[in-house]
């Protein structure tokens, strides 16, 4: 069961374009949807996250978009630079002191200079 | 890594023994996580604890238990470890249920 799909696994892009990793939920209940970003050796840091009342939030060169209506949400990275080269992974939960947090399966992406 | 310290960090153990995990932190948060990753299945989550002596099962539970006495610890335990149970092991915390801050992670290996 997986409640939060994400795509594409791996992704390579030339230094300077647009890097897009998609992801679609299933729990309508859903109300946070967090982007973390992991480096090899490192534990998973949150990027950046956004709420579904918001169709789009952007922190420098990180976008995400979010489509309540397909349940679809994605991350944007402008201008990638080699430096981006990490593991992301989409996320989704609930304001509610028992929810959890369910991470998607993650999109290896690299930057070639 | 906001106060989060796991040990052991790496750990090679045989088949059918009991190995235990362990995930400390000084941030006081009250949420406390175990996941686990694998190439192709992301983080999925093992078990999760929203207090004291509270915690409650994740997607991928079996084979694994889990304490938390005190606040600042929370201890998974492989209770008869399988090849399957290879994986990397991660320790997150959340002063609230939407936050994860991860640890360093653990590497296990069952040969």
């Amino acid at each position: 069961q997986q409640q939060v799909k994400q795509s594409p696994q791996s992704l390579i892009v030339q230094k300077g374009g647009i890097s897009i990793i998609n992801c679609a939920y299933e729990n309508t209940a859903f109300d946070y949807f967090p982007w973390y970003q992991q480096f090899p050796g490192k534990g998973p840091a949150l990027l950046i996250a956004i709420r579904p009342d918001v169709s789009e939030k952007k922190e420098g060169r990180f976008t995400i978009s979010f489509n309540k209506s397909a349940k679809q949400f994605s991350l944007h990275i402008m201008d990638s630079q080699p430096g981006d080269s990490a593991t992301y992974f989409c996320a989704a939960t609930r304001y509610s002191s028992a929810s959890k947090i369910i991470f998607g399966s993650g999109t290896r992406l690299s930057i070639r200079p | 890594d906001a106060g989060i310290t796991q040990s052991p960090r790496h750990k090679v153990t045989e088949t059918g023994t009991p190995v235990t995990l362990r995930c400390h932190q000084t941030e006081n948060h009250r949420y406390m996580y175990w996941y686990r990753q694998d190439p192709g299945h992301g983080l999925r989550l093992i078990h999760y604890s929203y207090g004291v002596k509270d915690t409650d099962k994740g997607e991928v539970s079996d084979g694994y238990s889990v304490s938390r006495s005190k606040t600042e610890d929370f201890l998974l335990t492989l209770e008869s470890a399988t090849s399957s149970q290879t994986s990397v092991y991660f320790c997150a915390t959340g002063l609230i249920n939407t936050e994860a801050f991860f640890g360093q992670g653990t590497r296990l290996t069952v040969v």
